[in-house]
């Protein structure tokens, strides 16, 4: 029962490299989402997706890149890493089930420092 | 848009204490509601949700939280902490429109037991 999956756990990045982190999950929600998380400032949307092909802006979209080519992963890419990038980064999805009361579903992150 | 203040950064409690934790929320529509908690280096779990059906929601682990409409609260309790709750917090309220169903977190509160 794997849920969601956040590959890789760890990454230590120079400014001006690019990466992608790769989200993946089983349950065949159709949204998912990427947050960003710093200390003391919770977690922050960076982008969206509501179903396959499909991605929209969050709060901190700025520096990041998404796609969407299949239902089940959802990348998020970083063109040019930057260090105000360093941050833990957490994927999530939920049911596509209609209300504002389904939960998210989390996986347990990426930690990523830019150098 | 709706928003979640979580009063307290960081909270201490003694081993069998009660635990409570604050959360107010700032909603123009019925807010659906959320406590999650963070293990360190893990993802978010969710701990309860309000979804209008009963005021006083019950959790996982022993945690409950009491919707007031008056106090614009969900404060999150235990009657007697453990070890084991020793975590970060988070209050989060599930936006309204755009058929997004984005989450708002508080900023967190960090929870140590002291045995």
């Amino acid at each position: 029962n794997a849920g969601v999956t956040q590959t890789p756990k760890f990454r230590v990045l120079k400014t001006g490299q690019s990466m992608t982190l790769l989200c993946a999950q089983d349950m065949n929600h159709e949204y998912m989402y990427w947050y960003r998380q710093d200390p003391g400032m919770g977690l922050r949307l960076i982008h969206y997706s509501v179903g396959e092909g499909t991605t929209a802006k969050g709060e901190v979209p700025d520096g990041y890149n998404v796609s969407r080519l299949k239902k089940q992963n959802f990348l998020l890419g970083l063109e040019s890493a930057a260090p105000s990038q360093t941050s833990v980064y957490f994927c999530a999805s939920r049911t596509p089930d209609r209300g504002r009361h389904q939960p998210q579903h989390f996986g347990d992150g990426t930690r990523l420092s830019i150098l | 848009a709706q928003s979640v203040t979580q009063l307290g950064s960081h909270v201490s409690v003694s081993e069998g204490a009660l635990v409570l934790l604050r959360c107010n929320y700032s909603s123009s529509v019925p807010p659906y509601l959320f406590w999650y908690v963070q293990y360190p280096n893990q993802g978010l779990q969710l701990l309860l949700k309000y979804t209008s059906a009963a005021t006083l929601v019950k959790g996982i682990n022993g945690f409950e939280a009491e919707f007031k409409k008056s106090e614009t609260s969900f404060h999150l309790t235990k009657p007697s902490a453990h070890m084991s709750d020793a975590a970060e917090y988070f209050c989060a309220v599930s936006q309204s429109g755009a058929g997004s169903y984005q989450l708002t977190f508080g900023k967190g509160t960090k929870l140590s037991v002291i045995p």
